[in-house]
Parts: C-alpha cells; structure tokens; sequence
C-alpha cells in the first residue's frame, strides 16, 4: 500500500517568507508526527496529532510554526517569516494509534532558507 | 540529560562481519519501546527493529537484532552478514508511555560497509 508521502519534496525560499510542508499519511493511521532533522544530527520532536484529540506542540520551537491536520487526513506545516536556521529536513510521520508501535517516515521535504 | 545516547558517531565492517551499534537510554517510566532505524543517503527512515521493556526475549528481524540490557538500560543493535547495502546512519529511539507519544532520538551512527 501507499506509504507517508511529503511535498514538496525540496523547497527553497528567502529569508522573511512563509512556507507549507504537506504530509498525507498512511491511510487508516490515526496518529501523524511531525520531526526537524538538521544537517548531520538526530531527529528533533515538533508536534504529534491522535485523532481528534488537542495536539501535543511541545516541540514547536517558536510560533512561527504552526501545524493543523484535518481529521485523520493531510497535515499541514506551516513556518512563518522563514530564518536560515529554520532550514533542515522535515520528515513526517504516521502510526496507527498510540502507544509502543513503530512511526513510518515519509521521505522528508528538505527547507532551505536562503 | 540525554535520554538516548549513541557514543559512536562513526563505524566500520567488513562485509559478511557482524556489527555492534550501541545505545543507552534514561527513563524513570516502567514502560517503553525502543526501536532502531535505519537512513540511507537517500533519507528516508526504515524501521528495523523493535523492543518492549516488558519483552523477556531478545528482539530479531531478519539480520538485526537487538541486544536488551534492561538493568544496564542499553539496547545495542546487532547486524549479522553485514553487506553493502548497510552503509547508513542508524539512530536508536525511544518512545514513553507515560510521556507524551513523541519518538525521542538519539544522534545517529554511521555505519560504512566496506568489501
């Protein structure tokens, strides 16, 4: 079946603007992820949604970024007034539901903030 | 404090050896997974491998396996036969039951297969 897919896949934009990163998860999978790879490290923690409940934004490192998802469906992140530290890879993520179950990746939309 | 912690940020294996990545955690919750992944220079994350803290075996898929040291709270990665194919970085998480559902990865290791 059809996997976590992203897009763009890469984005190039100037310092100042905003952009949207889209996710379409696996069908079916009530919780989505989303993660900030910078170059050369770990993946970082940016939200989680579980249905319908309030999402988990612990993550989000300030609030230039946003994420909405409608249902159980397409996510939307959204970055406002882009810096260059803000560029990195963002992955998203789904799973079934919570709890000990493995997160499958979609192939990352990579930003650069130029 | 890091929760997770990979001390090797770079690996070398002769192909067809086997290969130990290693991985410490830190919880105080009484229940966890831990889960390897794997990224090749293309990106995308591949789940490999993954181990309940309530699991009295070993975990193994294929050539991977994991070695769970619960008291010692290290869970090291092991690749059998290793081949080509395998030169990636690899990144153990950790995912708490109590604590939120987010993944909470280490820094990666990268593995170099050479012939």
């Amino acid at each position: 079946g059809a996997g976590v897919s992203q897009s763009p896949s890469n984005k190039v934009t100037e310092k100042g603007k905003d952009v949207e990163l889209r996710c379409d998860p696996i069908s079916g999978h009530t919780a989505l992820y989303w993660y900030r790879q910078r170059l050369g490290q770990g993946l970082e923690f940016l939200i989680y949604f579980q249905g319908n409940s309030a999402p988990d934004k612990s993550g989000l490192p300030s609030d230039r970024f946003s994420a909405e998802r409608t249902g159980e469906s397409v996510s939307t992140l959204t970055i406002q007034r882009t810096q260059q530290e803000d560029s990195a890879v963002y992955l998203c993520a789904s799973s079934p539901r919570t709890g000990l179950y493995e997160q499958y990746f979609g192939p990352g939309t990579r930003l650069t903030v130029t | 404090a890091q929760k997770i912690t990979q001390t090797q940020p770079g690996m070398f294996v002769q192909e067809k050896e086997a290969v130990t990545l290693d991985c410490t955690y830190d919880t105080s919750d009484p229940s966890y997974g831990l889960f390897w992944y794997k990224q090749p220079s293309s990106g995308e994350m591949i789940f490999l491998i993954y181990q309940g803290s309530y699991d009295q075996q070993n975990a193994t898929e294929g050539r991977y396996s994991l070695n769970f040291q619960k008291a010692r709270k290290s869970a090291n990665l092991v690749i059998s036969a290793s081949q080509l194919g395998d030169s990636a970085m690899y990144f153990c998480a950790m995912r708490e039951v109590y604590n939120t559902d987010k993944l909470i990865f280490g820094t990666g290791t990268r593995l170099q297969v050479f012939p």
